[in-house]
């Protein structure tokens, strides 16, 4: 069965820190690649996809991540936080034969101040 | 404004009880999903919706039931043999099905006392 691993569940980084999140899936053939976020009180919105061309794919607010094929990984990164970025963060995997959405257990990120 | 709207945010619900949670949507979208997130564990499917009128389970429909009468509305009933209820459930929908682009509403908390 198709799955998503996020390795860390809890990451404190003070501001100007950069930021690498790892996700790992284990499904072999297409896929489509995400990164949600779900800021304290808000709505989950989508952070960034990958389906196809550049690996290296960029999203909002500065935010990036990168597709490994040969790894089967898409971390996300960003150089310098802001205490904005204090959220949960999702990888998620589609595979695009089943068109199901598979969620990552999440991350939480406290950037202090 | 355009958007998913779940209702109620909070429930209360006596053990034996069924319970239905409301979810509509005002974006046009040919399909609806209902996600269970619980800490620790990500969000996992219950079921989804391609189109009005057909609806296929997830990984973990079992105690949920739904309906797909119409385009703008994918309600979910939690029925009694849902072993563990209290859980918070969102509610998302996506222009396209299978591309993984999701829109989620802000979630309904149901509590079984």
């Amino acid at each position: 069965a198709q799955s998503v691993s996020q390795h860390n569940h809890h990451v404190i980084l003070s501001e100007a820190a950069s930021l690498e999140l790892g996700c790992n899936y284990s499904y072999g053939g297409t896929v489509n690649l995400f990164w949600y976020v779900q800021y304290p009180g808000q709505h989950l919105q989508l952070l960034l996809k990958y389906f196809s061309g550049d690996p290296l794919v960029k999203g909002i607010k500065g935010f990036e991540a990168e597709f490994i094929k040969s790894k089967f990984s898409f971390n996300l990164r960003k150089p310098s936080v802001q205490w904005s970025d204090t959220a949960e963060y999702f990888c998620a995997v589609m595979n695009t034969g089943f068109q199901k959405l598979v969620f990552g257990t999440g991350t939480r990120l406290l950037v202090s101040p | 404004d355009g958007g998913i709207t779940q209702s109620p945010k909070y429930l209360f619900r006596k053990e034996g009880q069924n319970v239905t949670l409301s979810c509509e949507q005002n974006l046009n979208h040919d399909a609806m999903y209902w996600y269970r997130q619980d800490p620790g564990q990500g969000l996992r499917l219950i079921y989804y919706s391609q189109i009005v009128n057909d609806f296929q389970k997830g990984d973990i429909a079992e105690g949920y039931s739904v309906s797909r009468e119409k385009k703008e509305s994918f309600p979910l009933t939690v029925t009694s043999a849902q072993k563990n209820p209290t859980a918070f459930y969102l509610c998302a929908s996506s222009d396209r099905a299978g591309t993984g682009e999701l829109f989620f509403g802000e979630g309904s908390r149901l509590t079984v006392l």
